[in-house]
């Protein structure tokens, strides 16, 4: 089967930096992607790695190691707006279901 | 251009009672998914349909049915509501070529079940 581990809570202050991690597991790998959720809205997307490196979209970057399993989203200059929940997500393979982690709850305070 | 939309956004239903959740995506897009959202479990998929025709069932599907209609709609019935399956249900979809696991969502749906 398939299976994600990331931290249940990040706090962190505006302006800051904060990392949330995630490792998988699946058989097979067609990606990882992060979405943001924020309190009684719907997820929206992020970030897609397909390959091994880094991905940077304004303050946001993800990262994957296909070798470790494991990927990072990362915020830079943070503000209070960021404050919501972040899943990873992956597919094993094409034609199988997306599969979410639990997500992350990141405060951000002044 | 919706996207993805559900309805109803809210219903209540008592024990017993059945409904059918509606989902349509207008980006032509092969696969489709429902999810439940409970605090604290994340989003736990029930059944996804990889192509219009093929249904299969994901983590927690008792309880549930689906049916995939034609490429864009995709629905979900609860033939006997219970009050466990009070939860946030949410419709996605996504395209297999690209950005596999880009995914495109609802606005949700609030079900209680008293």
């Amino acid at each position: 089967g398939q299976s994600l581990e990331q931290p249940s809570e990040v706090t962190a202050v505006e302006g800051a930096i904060v990392q949330i991690n995630c490792t998988y597991q699946t058989s097979g790998f067609y990606g990882l992607s992060w979405y943001q959720q924020h309190d009684g809205g719907a997820p929206t997307f992020l970030s897609y790695n397909g390959l091994d490196g880094l991905e940077e979209t304004g303050r946001f970057s993800s990262f994957l190691s296909r070798s470790d399993s494991y990927g990072y989203l990362l915020l830079q200059e943070l503000q209070m707006k960021d404050s919501a929940s972040y899943f990873c997500a992956v597919r094993g393979q094409a034609g199988t279901a997306l599969i979410f982690g639990k997500g992350t709850t990141l405060s951000v305070s002044s | 251009n919706a996207g993805v939309t559900q309805t109803p956004k809210f219903q209540v239903l008592k024990t017993g009672q059945s409904m059918t959740l509606q989902c349509a995506q207008d980006m032509n897009h092969n696969s489709m998914y429902w999810y439940r959202q409970d605090p604290g479990m994340g989003l736990r998929l029930i059944y996804y349909s990889a192509s219009e025709g093929t249904t299969d069932k994901g983590e927690v599907p008792n309880g549930y049915n689906v049916s995939r209609l034609n490429k864009r709609e995709f629905s979900l019935r609860l033939e006997s509501a219970a009050p466990s399956q009070t939860s946030v249900y949410f419709c996605a979809s996504s395209e297999r070529t690209g950005r596999p696991t880009e995914a495109f969502f609802g606005q949700g749906t609030r079900l209680t079940v008293v």
